[in-house]
């Protein structure tokens, strides 16, 4: 049962346009959302979080939206530059342990 | 600027052998965690430690066992290898000064690629 989904497996977007990744949630005692990134060979590197009592964090070209009545959350990064090629994860956090979903492997296109 | 440490980065083992995974951070940080990552999947926490000498078990377990004997090394065990964990196990470590509740993102290794055979 997975309790936090990220529905698509990859998304390709234009460099300077606005990449959006969406992550799905189905239990309501989250208390903490974060989005890490991750390249090939490397583990995952924090990116941005947001607490379950805001529906708003922004962090430069970073912003996560979380819509608490539909259990989803997601990610924008404007502008999209190359170097944001990675898969980015989705997890919730609960009683000391983080929850993670699949992934979703952003492909930027020049 | 180490941060989290992981050795060693790749193992090939025979179904029944043991070895140890081990993890070392200079961050100070009070909490570890081991996770594996398999295909198509996210990360799945193995066991985590909120402190020396403390271990805890996590959502997958079975087959691993882990020590905390000094607060900057977790080491993760395979008393006898499996295929099915054939894996990438990644640590990590975080503050956890104060609530954990709290936004303290963990810090990761590059991981360990450990192939069963």
């Amino acid at each position: 049962d997975q309790q936090v989904k990220q529905n698509s497996p990859s998304l390709s977007v234009q460099e300077g346009r606005i990449s959006i990744l969406n992550c799905d949630y189905t239990n309501s005692m989250f208390d903490y959302f974060l989005w890490y990134k991750k390249y090939p060979a490397e583990g995952p590197t924090f990116l941005i979080s947001i607490s379950s009592i805001k529906d708003k964090n922004e962090d430069g070209r970073f912003t996560v939206f979380l819509n608490k009545s539909a259990k989803h959350l997601s990610l924008h990064i404007v502008p999209s530059q190359p170097g944001d090629s990675a898969v980015y994860f989705c997890a919730a956090s609960r009683n000391y342990q983080l929850i993670w979903g699949a992934g979703t492997k952003l492909i930027i296109k020049p | 600027n180490a941060g989290v440490t992981q050795t060693p980065k790749f193992r090939v083992l025979k179904t029944g052998q043991s070895m140890t995974l081990l993890c070392a951070q200079d961050m100070n940080h009070e909490y570890m965690y081991w996770y594996r990552q398999d295909p198509g999947m996210g990360l799945r926490l193995i066991h985590y430690s909120v402190g020396e000498g403390t271990t805890a078990k996590g959502e997958v377990p079975d087959g691993y066992n882990v020590s905390r004997l000094k607060k900057q090394n977790f080491l993760l065990g395979l008393e006898s290898a499996a295929p099915s964990q054939t894996s990438v196990y990644f640590c990590a470590s975080s503050p956890g000064t104060g609530s954990f509740y709290s936004n303290q993102p963990q810090h990761f290794g590059d991981g360990t690629r450990l192939s069963i055979l």
